[in-house]
């Protein structure tokens, strides 16, 4: 079956700390990939995507995230968290042919200490 | 533009009781998802309607009917609610674009079943 897998549950971290969260799916052709992040109470915001060329996407906010189709990752990153990034990372794949469904991991919890 | 919105954003319900959750878009996208968010176990997709007067089950359909009762609204109503339906339920919508497809998120239903 189609999975999509965050390697970290709970990250924290100080301000000023680079990031990176992990995402590993599946085998299942072509994909295409997102990122979508929840603030405290808040509903899912697209954080970025990619669908094809540059394996390096970068989204708002100052988050970037890189393809690397063979490793079947798609892994986020910032350079440096402030304490508003505190908030639960998703990520997401829709399997091309999926009928559109997007299979999405099952979060990371960012906590960022000012 | 409100985008996805829906009601209501809290809900108590005893054992047994029904109730229907509204949502709405006025992105006139084609395609619309209800999922439900359970702690640690990100989102999973409940129903989606690919187009308008289509609807298929997701990955956890049981114990819910959906309605797409035209473009712009699809409804989820729990027919007779269990304490395993507490969760929090998004509505997604997409233009449903065979490649580049993105879901947008309402804010999202907390509901509790006593």
């Amino acid at each position: 079956a189609q999975s999509v897998s965050q390697h970290n549950h709970h990250v924290i971290l100080s301000e000023a700390a680079s990031l990176e969260l992990g995402c590993n799916y599946s085998y299942g052709g072509t994909v295409n990939l997102f990122w979508y992040v929840q603030y405290p109470g808040q509903h899912l915001q697209l954080l970025l995507k990619y669908f094809s060329g540059d394996p390096l996407v970068k989204g708002i906010k100052g988050f970037e995230a890189e393809f690397i189709k063979s490793k079947f990752s798609f892994n986020l990153r910032k350079p440096s968290v402030q304490w508003s990034d505190t908030a639960e990372y998703f990520c997401a794949v829709k399997f091309r042919g999926s009928q559109g469904n997007l299979i999405f991991g099952k979060g990371t919890k960012l906590s960022v200490k000012p | 533009n409100a985008g996805v919105t829906q009601t209501p954003k809290f809900q108590v319900l005893k054992t047994g009781q029904s109730m229907t959750l509204q949502c709405a878009q006025d992105m006139n996208h084609n395609s619309m998802y209800w999922y439900r968010q359970d702690p640690g176990m990100g989102l999973r997709l409940i129903y989606y309607s690919a187009s308008e007067g289509t609807t298929d089950k997701g990955e956890v359909p049981n114990g819910y009917n959906v309605s797409r009762l035209n473009k712009r609204e699809f409804s989820l109503r729990l027919e007779s609610a269990a304490p395993s339906q507490t969760s929090v339920y998004f509505c997604a919508s997409s233009e449903a674009r065979a490649i580049a497809d993105t879901q947008y998120f309402g804010p999202g239903t907390r509901l509790t079943v006593l």
